[in-house]
């Protein structure tokens, strides 16, 4: 079974600064998608940024960008020039190739400082 | 395009009572799925429709847990004598699902809060 890890449970940033959220997973497959996922406090999940295993170049949106190292299962998300807005809790997920359910990670709380 | 609808938002009730959630998915998305979500933690998955057959349950999913999707639309997730342990809150999500590497991305609804006393 698939899992995703998320080590850092809660994070800080200054505004304007740039910060990582580290990201693992476990599985025998050979294609597949990863996402981050944002939840604001009492508000409904967004996508922040998707990547396919099957593509080598990162994914890029705007401010956000990910390190996808496959051969270490790793996926992380960086944020850039942080905003106050940014301040949520942010899911990594994994879906299998035939884009079937989300295997989540526990989250990490990103709280943004002014 | 209206997003994912989720009715109702918050539900009280009382323990051994029969509750049930409905999710809209974005209109001409196949799939459907249903998560669970308890604070502090990720969602996690439990039953996905390909338009109107569950094609998936997770063994989180117990006898009293039963979700349709008749028309392939708008989707239902009932639960039948609730229990404490129920209290979650209940996310839906759609997507394309028709094939192809590009339909896959997951949008969630505002998710049904539920609380049994």
């Amino acid at each position: 079974a698939q899992t995703v890890t998320q080590s850092q449970p809660e994070m800080s940033v200054q505004e304007a600064e740039t910060v990582t959220l580290s990201c693992t997973y476990d599985t025998s497959e050979s294609d597949y998608y990863l996402f981050w996922y944002k939840q604001p406090p009492s508000r409904q999940m967004i996508l922040v940024i998707r990547q396919e295993a099957y593509k080598q170049q990162n994914a890029t949106e705007n401010r956000f960008s990910v390190n996808f190292q496959k051969a270490a299962k790793s996926f992380s998300l960086k944020i850039s020039d942080s905003q106050l807005g940014d301040a949520a809790m942010y899911f990594c997920a994994y879906s299998g190739e035939y884009g079937n359910k989300l295997v989540f990670g526990a989250g990490t709380i990103l709280r943004v400082k002014s | 395009d209206t997003g994912v609808s989720q009715n109702p938002r918050h539900k009280i009730t009382k323990r051994g009572q029969n509750v049930t959630f409905r999710c809209d998915p974005i209109s001409e998305h196949n799939r459907l799925y249903w998560y669970r979500q308890t604070l502090g933690q990720g969602p996690e998955f439990l039953t996905y429709f390909q338009n109107e057959a569950q094609l998936e349950k997770s063994r989180l999913l117990s006898d009293r847990f039963s979700a349709e999707r008749p028309k392939g639309s708008f989707s239902t997730l009932e639960i039948q004598r609730t229990e404490q342990g129920d209290s979650a809150m209940y996310l839906c999500a759609s997507s394309l699902g028709a094939g192809g590497r590009d339909q896959e991305t997951q949008y969630f609804g505002p998710g049904t809060r539920l609380l049994v006393l």
